[in-house]
């Protein structure tokens, strides 16, 4: 089975409107952490929002946020007022206890102005 | 910048050569990870390595390998490289017990194109 399960490969959102990334996660940790990384056209990783299994509340940076559904396993991403610098690919990683990281198939989002 | 340099950030070569990757995770940090993303591809988890030992390995290739040094910068040798070798090499590393978020903390990457 995947760890990790990234439904949409490709989204399209208005500027200015806000656009949701699914992500579902499988494991049978307790101890666990959930990622999002983008990865724009010039290719580097980065880092934006991090969720802890443990976290009750949803994790948010900026204009990032996550909405974290443990029971349904799953962890979707959550960009408001999407600019034109958003378009990029999304990952979604999980960590599990013995630090091993998983990562879903991406989804591209594309920003319209 | 995430602190991981990785070298080169390009190359190109002919199938059947030999190349090796190589990277400085950040300071501190002991784990150090490869992954292998082919052109509009996900992350392939190669191998990790923690303090200079091998820690999990994921879908390497018998003709890759990877070796973590006492001072813990990493090298990935390709050997016997094909077309279906060219890629974008991305090195990682986390702490192995971190008090904050234990994030994975990106090289640029290094890619590798086959002629």
């Amino acid at each position: 089975a995947q760890k990790i399960t990234q439904t949409q490969p490709g989204m399209f959102v208005q500027e200015k409107e806000a656009v949701t990334l699914d992500c579902t996660y499988d494991t049978s940790d307790q101890s666990y952490g959930l990622f999002w990384y983008k990865q724009p056209s010039s290719g580097e990783m980065i880092f934006l929002i991090y969720q802890g299994s443990y976290d009750e509340q949803n994790a948010t940076e900026g204009r990032y946020s996550l909405n974290f559904q443990k029971a349904r396993k799953s962890t979707n991403l959550v960009i408001s007022a999407s600019q034109l610098g958003d378009s990029a690919m999304y990952f979604c990683a999980m960590r599990e206890y013995d630090n091993q990281f998983y990562f879903g198939t991406g989804t591209s989002l594309t920003v319209i102005p | 910048d995430s602190g991981v340099t990785q070298t080169p950030k390009h190359l190109i070569t002919a199938t059947g050569q030999r190349v090796t990757l190589r990277c400085s995770p950040r300071s501190g940090d002991l784990s150090v990870y490869w992954y292998q993303q082919s052109l509009d591809q996900g992350l392939q988890f190669l191998i990790q390595y923690y303090n200079g030992e091998e820690r999990a390995k994921g879908n390497i290739l018998e003709r890759f390998s990877a070796q973590q040094f006492p001072d813990l910068h990493s090298e990935l040798n390709l050997s016997s490289l094909e077309l279906g070798d060219s890629a974008l090499y991305f090195c990682a590393s986390s702490p192995w017990d971190s008090a904050n978020t234990g994030e994975l903390f990106f090289g640029e990457g290094s890619r590798l194109t086959v002629l």
